[in-house]
């Protein structure tokens, strides 16, 4: 079936610091890309997605590119701020309708001052 | 446009007690779904909703949890017995099959439970 890993966290950070956090999946096909975030207390929003092979999805400083080879969309964001500190998931859609998100287990950011 | 609503946001209960929690999607979505989010399985997806019709309930944990969608506008997740392992963080989402807007699920605030 079709999987998410994701780099286990936490991941500490200074201000300003540059930021990759890995991702890879597993599907069949051409699944669809994304990077959910979720600030604390709340509930998840979609950061970026990409939908196809070498898309690079982007949104507030931060970007992902969608990477079939290695099947890979690593999150990047070269300056990192205190706003940033967050729990950040990757999921996919597979492809054949189904509208299931499977989800990585997240990876928590804090940037420090 | 209000977002996708949960409620209620926090609920404590004892074992054994019947756990009601609500949903009501962002109009004009079509699919709505329920997950359940605790920190040893991560997010998991138990259930989702095609207008108002269950697509797909294999992540529903057992048959003491139940789901319905009586309406566009509104769905409910019922846990009948609660037990303490069912305390977690629920949330729903609900998106809309329109190409145009894709596939982006719209998460709700989410229901912290405590079954003690």
């Amino acid at each position: 079936g079709n999987s998410v890993t994701q780099m286990e966290g936490p991941v500490t950070l200074s201000e300003e610091a540059f930021l990759t956090i890995n991702c890879t999946y597993t599907a069949t096909g051409y699944p669809s890309l994304f990077w959910y975030v979720q600030y604390p207390g709340e509930g998840l929003q979609l950061l970026l997605k990409a939908t196809k092979a070498d898309d690079k999805g982007s949104n507030k400083g931060f970007e992902a590119t969608y990477r079939k080879e290695t099947t890979s969309f690593h999150l990047e964001k070269g300056s990192v701020q205190v706003s940033d500190s967050a729990v950040y998931f990757c999921a996919l859609k597979g492809q054949g309708g189904s509208e299931k998100l499977v989800f990585g287990k997240g990876t928590k950011l804090t940037v420090n001052p | 446009d209000a977002g996708v609503i949960q409620s209620p946001r926090h609920e404590v209960t004892e074992m054994g007690q019947e756990v009601t929690l609500r949903c009501k999607p962002i109009s004009g979505h079509d699919y709505l779904f329920w997950y359940r989010q605790t920190m040893m399985r991560g997010l998991e997806l138990l259930i989702y909703f095609n207008n108002n019709v269950p697509i797909d309930d294999s992540g529903m944990p057992e048959d003491r949890f139940s789901a319905k969608m009586p309406n566009a506008s509104f769905s409910t997740l019922k846990i009948q017995p609660s037990e303490p392992r069912d305390s977690a963080v629920y949330f729903c989402a609900s998106s809309t099959s329109t190409r145009r807007l894709g596939e982006t699920q719209y998460f709700g605030p989410g229901t912290r439970l405590l079954v003690l």
